[in-house]
């Protein structure tokens, strides 16, 4: 059974930029696409955009458009997300997931991203 | 993209049953039978448990039941049991591979 495991914490200055990485450990990304969405404290979940590794099809929230920069390596089953220009309300635990179909199917543990100054 | 609205808080006594609403719009939630539902205990991963409007995962109790008329998507959890006390987010497609979640909806168990 592929899991989806997120890099741990960090914690960033604001202006800075992170990257966080979700790893298909156990087998490979397959053809689904991969997500990301995060939560800022005491706030809801947010979408934030999709690649498939397969085609290289990415789509990104409109808002966040020009921030967020997803990439994927498949030679390691990674999905990369990196955000940059971070600032205070960028504080949030973002998760990772596997798209099955029209759905988000399984999900990584969440990483959390604190920016502090 | 707005987020879809739901309630911010519903309860019910073990055994009641609890029904949320999730509205969107003729864009989303009214256009595509892509609306899933999520259970999120605070500090784990939010889970699946419902997908395609109706469809429970494998594993997910039959309490759990959803559905849709128009604009808005509804769940229901049947026979509340303590473990249903978490917060509860939909989903839907809104095309062109996007997706918006709902404001989410704290459920108490009294």
């Amino acid at each position: 059974q592929v899991q989806l495991v997120q890099s741990g914490p960090e914690v960033k200055k604001p202006g800075s930029s992170v990257k966080v990485s979700c790893k298909a450990s156990g087998g490979t990304l397959g053809n689904n696409a991969i997500n990301w969405v995060r939560q800022a404290p005491g706030q809801g979940l947010q979408w934030m955009g999709r690649i498939t590794p397969i085609s290289g099809t990415l789509t990104y929230e409109l808002k966040l458009q020009g921030k967020v920069t997803i990439t994927a390596d498949e030679s390691t089953a990674t999905i990369y997300m990196e955000l940059n220009s971070l600032n205070f309300h960028d504080t949030a635990v973002y998760f990772c997931a596997r798209e099955e179909r029209v759905h988000l199917e399984q999900w990584g543990q969440g990483s959390l991203v604190t920016v502090s100054s | 993209q707005s987020a879809l609205t739901q309630p911010p808080s519903a309860s019910g006594s073990p055994g009641q049953s609890v029904t949320i609403s999730c509205t969107g719009t003729s864009s989303d939630v009214g256009l595509y039978n892509y609306v899933s539902w999520y259970q999120h205990h605070p500090g784990t991963a939010p889970k699946l448990i419902i997908y395609e409007v109706s469809e429970r995962p494998s594993g997910v109790p039959d309490r759990f039941s959803g559905s849709k008329s128009a604009n808005t998507a509804s769940l229901t959890v049947s026979g509340l049991q303590p473990e249903d006390e978490a917060d509860y987010y939909c989903s839907s497609y809104a095309g062109s591979n996007n997706y918006v979640f709902g404001t989410g909806t704290k459920v108490t168990v009294l």
